[in-house]
């Protein structure tokens, strides 16, 4: 069984605060791809990164940057010098390789940016 | 402009009755799925098909029905046997069933009981 823990609920933080969103992941699988999503008040949830579990380097795009440490089970995700459009639920994802598999999601943390 | 659209946003229904969620996709996307988000969970599988005339039940497939009889469409029923059908229902698509592929979504559909 594979498993995806975003511990974190919610988080509050002042516009232009570092913040990193933490994800744990469970999974008996060595080839897997792991996916961020962001899903702002409009409900769409849209993608932001995805990465192979053999591709350990770390990601920056603008204010986001993305930490995939295999050691520890973990693919954070750090938004620098947030903005208040940066408010919104963000899911963690993984998906095993193999024939049909089920992308499994995290439980979403909930970020608001205050002006 | 290439997307998924989900109709209506806000559908009510009444004891006893089946509703149709419509979702549509221009993407040319082979595969299709649908999910329920309820607050404080994560999203959960509902059906999905990986090619037209074909689907499979998901995780929380009780209750619901689905056809894919177009590549571009992927209808979900919620039918009166589903007894809890308030929450937030997403539709989405992927280039094909992959595990590399992103999956890209709707702006969803909110049902609640009258």
């Amino acid at each position: 069984a594979q498993k995806v823990t975003q511990a974190q609920t919610e988080i509050s933080v002042v516009e232009k605060e570092d913040v990193t969103l933490d994800c744990v992941y469970e999974t008996r699988d060595t080839t897997y791809y792991l996916f961020w999503y962001k899903q702002p008040p409009s409900g769409e949830l849209v993608f932001l990164i995805r990465r192979n579990s053999f591709d350990e380097q770390n990601e920056i795009s603008g204010r986001y940057s993305w930490n995939f440490q295999k050691s520890t089970s973990s693919f954070n995700f750090t938004i620098t010098a947030s903005q208040v459009v940066d408010s919104a639920v963000y899911f963690c994802a993984l998906r095993r390789s193999g024939g049909y598999q089920k992308v499994t999601f995290g439980t979403g943390t909930k970020l608001q940016v205050i002006p | 402009d290439g997307g998924i659209t989900q109709s209506p946003k806000y559908l009510f229904r009444k004891e006893g009755q089946n509703v149709t969620l419509s979702c549509e996709q221009n993407l040319n996307h082979d595969a299709m799925y649908w999910y329920r988000q309820d607050p404080g969970q994560g999203l959960r599988l509902i059906y999905y098909s990986q090619i037209v005339n074909d689907f499979q039940k998901g995780d929380i497939a009780e209750g619901y029905s689905v056809s894919r009889e177009k590549k571009e469409s992927f209808p979900l029923t919620v039918t009166s046997a589903q007894k809890n059908p308030t929450a937030f229902y997403l539709c989405a698509s992927s280039k094909d069933r992959a595990y590399n592929q992103p999956q890209h979504f709707g702006d969803g559909t909110r049902l609640s009981i009258l």
